[in-house]
């Protein structure tokens, strides 16, 4: 069974830094992209950014609102995506998902994390 | 990377079928057969129901379809029942190498 566990998340000030992991089981994270959206409360579903896989490059894209302060990386030998948060602002409260790509598809989602951030 | 188009929100009685829209762009919607429909229920992950503009998910129920025309694509559910009252999003790959969602369309069964 194709399962993603996202961790890392929890209450931050502003201006900090955090580090989410994406854990992922029952297939090949190798063979795969990942991306990372987010969503706040309330709120619909943005697109974060992705990490190809080492086939395509291994390199990653970002969304616009978030290039610069986020960065996406993967350790294939542990299973394991990252997102690495960084100068958190009070807008970026939200659950953040991983997201397996298959072809050009985003198909499982993991259970999300929530990062708050606030004073 | 502006958001693609959705209705806020759309209703329907059951056995009745809605039609939820997907408006984007030249560069993303109506470059690419790279649509794809989720399902969301409150506090749950979205689940995908459409990828490809049309192709359904294995065990995705076949009142579900999805189609396209120039920036527009659709998510068609006929039928509609109660457990279909949940959040719809699209997403497209873009020219950008990167994808964009929709803001979603709740939809309520009267």
């Amino acid at each position: 069974e194709v399962q993603l566990l996202e961790s890392g998340g929890g209450l931050i000030q502003p201006g900090r830094s955090l580090r989410l992991s994406c854990t992922s089981s029952g297939f090949n994270l190798a063979d795969h992209s990942l991306t990372w959206v987010r969503q706040a409360p309330g709120r619909g579903l943005e697109w974060l950014g992705f990490i190809a896989s080492r086939p395509f490059g291994g390199t990653a894209e970002y969304a616009a609102s978030v290039k610069g302060r986020f960065t996406i990386s993967r350790d294939d030998s542990t299973r394991t995506a990252y997102l690495q948060l960084n100068n958190l602002e009070t807008e970026d409260t939200a659950l953040y998902y991983c997201v397996r790509h298959q072809h050009m598809t985003l198909d499982y989602w993991g259970q999300g994390t929530l990062v708050t951030v606030s004073s | 990377q502006s958001a693609l188009t959705q209705p806020a929100s759309v209703s329907g009685s059951p056995g009745q079928s809605i039609t939820i829209s997907c408006t984007g762009t030249g560069s993303d919607v109506g470059l690419y057969n790279y649509v794809s429909w989720y399902q969301q229920h409150p506090d749950k992950a979205p689940k995908l129901l459409i990828s490809d503009v049309s192709a359904r998910t294995s065990g995705v129920s076949s009142r579900f379809s999805g189609s396209k025309s120039a920036n527009t694509a659709s998510l068609t559910i006929s039928g509609l029942q109660a457990e279909d009252e949940a959040d719809y999003y699209c997403a497209s790959y873009s020219i950008t190498n990167t994808w964009v969602f929709g803001g979603g369309t709740k939809v309520t069964v009267l």
